[in-house]
């Protein structure tokens, strides 16, 4: 079965370094999504991408995240400056059909972020 | 403002007892309910989904039970197994402009004894 690839699983970085995640989502998933995941809490959408176009960051803290997805295919997610608050797991996700509401939404196994 | 409340935090169930998970949501535009079951290390995996209507799906050892006018819905886990044990999020999602988007509970810990 296909899956969402994500890359590092784990990073460590200090406070104030720049950080970065990747996610190659499933072929031909045209809708993307960057979720923040604290420990003991559900995800939390960061923002979501219709091929390479942002359709909702209405939730990204923009002063120090930013999320592109050049080709319309895989996506990075960066963080500049890190801070303590941000340690959390990072999760991809895709989904088939950006309408169809109920078209399963795909995770990957994320990114594990400390920050020290 | 947290618009899907789940309870409860954490629960232990033994072997073969039915495990039950309650949410309840406060936007009447959601239009479909998806529970996600996560496993530690793992990103979250869609378990059961359910539309407003329908009062009850059933897949296997999974049912949902959906209350429309309570704005409710709940995960019934029958004959749990450990297997089952796993973090468990209820979910929402309302179209809006076409593009859906996923709003999570705060997830239930599930502990199954053997």
């Amino acid at each position: 079965e296909a899956e969402v690839a994500q890359s590092p699983r784990y990073k460590i970085t200090e406070k104030s370094q720049a950080v970065a995640f990747w996610c190659d989502p499933i072929s031909g998933h045209a809708t993307l999504y960057w979720y923040r995941q604290i420990l003991g809490q559900g995800p939390e959408l960061l923002v979501q991408f219709q091929d390479e176009s942002v359709v909702d960051d209405s939730q990204l803290p923009k002063d120090r995240f930013s999320a592109e997805r050049l080709k319309g295919v895989d996506s990075t997610l960066k963080i500049q400056p890190a801070e303590l608050g941000d340690s959390a797991m990072y999760l991809c996700a895709s989904r088939q059909d950006r309408s169809a509401y109920n078209s399963p939404l795909h995770f990957g196994n994320g990114t594990r972020l400390t920050v020290t | 403002q947290q618009q899907v409340k789940q309870s409860p935090q954490s629960l232990i169930v033994q072997k073969g007892g039915i495990s039950i998970i309650n949410c309840a949501y406060e936007n009447t535009a959601f239009d479909y309910f998806p529970w996600y079951q996560q496993f530690p290390g793992k990103g979250p995996a869609l378990l059961i989904a359910i539309r407003p209507d329908v009062s009850e799906k059933k897949e296997g050892r999974f049912t949902i039970s959906f209350n429309k006018s309570a704005k409710q819905f709940s995960l019934h886990i029958m004959d749990s197994q450990p297997g089952d044990s796993a973090t468990y999020f209820c979910a929402a999602s309302i179209s809006n402009s076409g593009y859906s988007t996923l709003t999570f509970g705060k997830g239930t810990m599930l502990l199954v004894s053997p």
